[in-house]
């Protein structure tokens, strides 16, 4: 069955330091690749995606992902943090057939240190 | 702000009651997805319609449906409401059932007591 594993439930980082937050996905084929920000008392806004093509994804904000097939991975990367990133980010699949029968993890907390 | 309207924003019921969910989505997305967000389950996706048919199903429990109207809004059900069903409920659409980015509203928060 698939299954997106965010392994980091809470990080935190200082303002103006990188980021990198972990996903991994099991799922025979390529899936489609999504990650999600969540402010709190908000919906989910869509930061960027991956359904192929280049590996290296640029999204809003300043964030960036890459997809590494041979490591399931698609990991989130913004090189430096601004307080506003404070939110809780989700990694997403979806899979032909299904594309937006999303596949939640269980998402990472960031908080941003001054 | 996404286009997705979800109404209300908050609902405070009685366990057994029931309750109706609603969604407008974007104008001229023909696809709705329901998702529910609670603190042990995380986001599960419940289901989805396009054009009005049910596309697909996720873990949406006999208690829940939902159905989609001609002018493409969405309705959620929820009936013998109980306390394990407090929690967020999201509506989502997309332009097409394809590989299209699906847009989110801000959700309807749940509180059965």
């Amino acid at each position: 069955a698939q299954s997106v594993t965010q392994p980091d439930i809470h990080i935190t980082v200082s303002e103006g330091a990188s980021l990198e937050l972990r996903c991994n996905y099991s799922y025979g084929a390529t899936p489609y690749l999504f990650w999600y920000v969540q402010s709190p008392g908000q919906g989910l806004q869509l930061l960027l995606k991956y359904f192929s093509g280049d590996t290296l994804v640029q999204g809003i904000k300043g964030f960036e992902a890459e997809f590494k097939r041979s490591q399931s991975s698609f990991n989130l990367r913004k090189p430096s943090v601004h307080w506003s990133d404070a939110a809780e980010y989700f990694c997403a699949v979806g899979f032909s057939g299904g594309y937006n029968k999303l596949i939640f993890g269980a998402g990472t907390r960031l908080a941003v240190h001054p | 702000d996404s286009g997705v309207t979800q109404t209300p924003k908050h609902l405070i019921t009685a366990t057994g009651q029931r309750v109706t969910l609603r969604c407008s989505p974007r104008s001229g997305d023909l696809s709705v997805y329901w998702y529910q967000q609670s603190l042990d389950q995380g986001l599960q996706f419940l289901i989805q319609y396009y054009n009005g048919e049910e596309r697909a199903k996720g873990n949406i429990l006999e208690r829940f449906s939902a159905q989609q109207f001609p002018d493409l809004h969405s309705e959620l059900n929820l009936s013998s409401l109980e306390l394990g069903d407090s929690a967020l409920y999201f509506c989502a659409s997309s332009a097409s059932d394809g590989p299209v980015e699906a847009f989110f509203g801000q959700g309807t928060r749940l509180t059965v007591v």
